[in-house]
């Protein structure tokens, strides 16, 4: 596609459930990076990837956040056992080879926990 | 640590006015800036980066900044805004080796009125 897409655009969870969040980068992006953005804030790094290596998650505010790219193209962020305070969106970015230093944003995944 | 402060939560301007947004930072070395844009419910959008060289930076949409290194400083502007403008607006620091893992402040919530 055009842009970094996101899926789903909204999510609602009840407290205790799991989600999966995904994240397809632009085709042929090296890099991809999960952000958090809680309301009113700026985002949040979580987690980065260069291919299907995951070379960075001293974001990841507890191990109930887990994230994946096992063939170094989508990847899944999954909360388990959400709890209220996850609440966020969540945004995915990603970068070309060569770098260009853009991040292209996508739209993010809205998640509410009820 | 790098931080960034945005001191300014929430601006309104009339349209045709300047604007001035502020932007402080605080990192070892000199650092990777950027401001990006975001609109509800769309994704950032990059408005410009200073990465070296001029001080003076110009991005998209008639966006400047100014890299002053003694204030610590990355402040945007632009001479005479429009309504579309109206939107959150985010500095990023992000270290050299690392500048995809940005660290955004807290954003600045622009209005434009007529």
């Amino acid at each position: 596609g055009a842009g970094v897409s996101q899926s789903p655009r909204y999510k609602v969870a009840k407290r205790g459930q799991d989600v999966a969040l995904r994240c397809d980068p632009i085709s042929g992006h090296v890099s991809l990076f999960w952000y958090q953005q809680a309301l009113g804030q700026g985002p949040e790094f979580l987690t980065y990837f260069q291919n299907e290596a995951q070379l960075d998650k001293s974001g990841l505010p507890s191990d109930r956040f887990f994230a994946e790219r096992p063939e170094g193209s989508v990847s899944t962020l999954k909360i388990q056992r959400t709890q209220q305070e996850d609440s966020a969106v969540y945004l995915c970015a990603s970068i070309p080879q060569g770098a260009g230093e853009k991040l292209f944003f996508g739209s993010g995944t809205q998640l509410s926990v009820l | 640590a790098q931080s960034v402060t945005q001191p300014d939560i929430h601006i309104t301007v009339s349209e045709g006015a300047s604007l001035e947004l502020r932007c402080n930072y605080s990192y070892g070395a000199t650092p990777y800036l950027f401001w990006y844009v975001q609109s509800p419910g769309q994704g950032l959008q990059l408005l410009l980066k200073y990465f070296s060289g001029d001080t003076l930076v110009q991005g998209i949409k008639g966006f400047e900044a100014e890299f002053k290194r003694s204030q610590s400083s990355f402040n945007l502007r632009k001479p005479s805004v429009h309504w579309s403008d109206a939107a959150e607006y985010f500095c990023a620091v992000g270290a050299t080796d690392s500048w995809g893992k940005l660290q955004f402040g807290a954003g600045t919530q622009v209005v434009v009125t007529p």
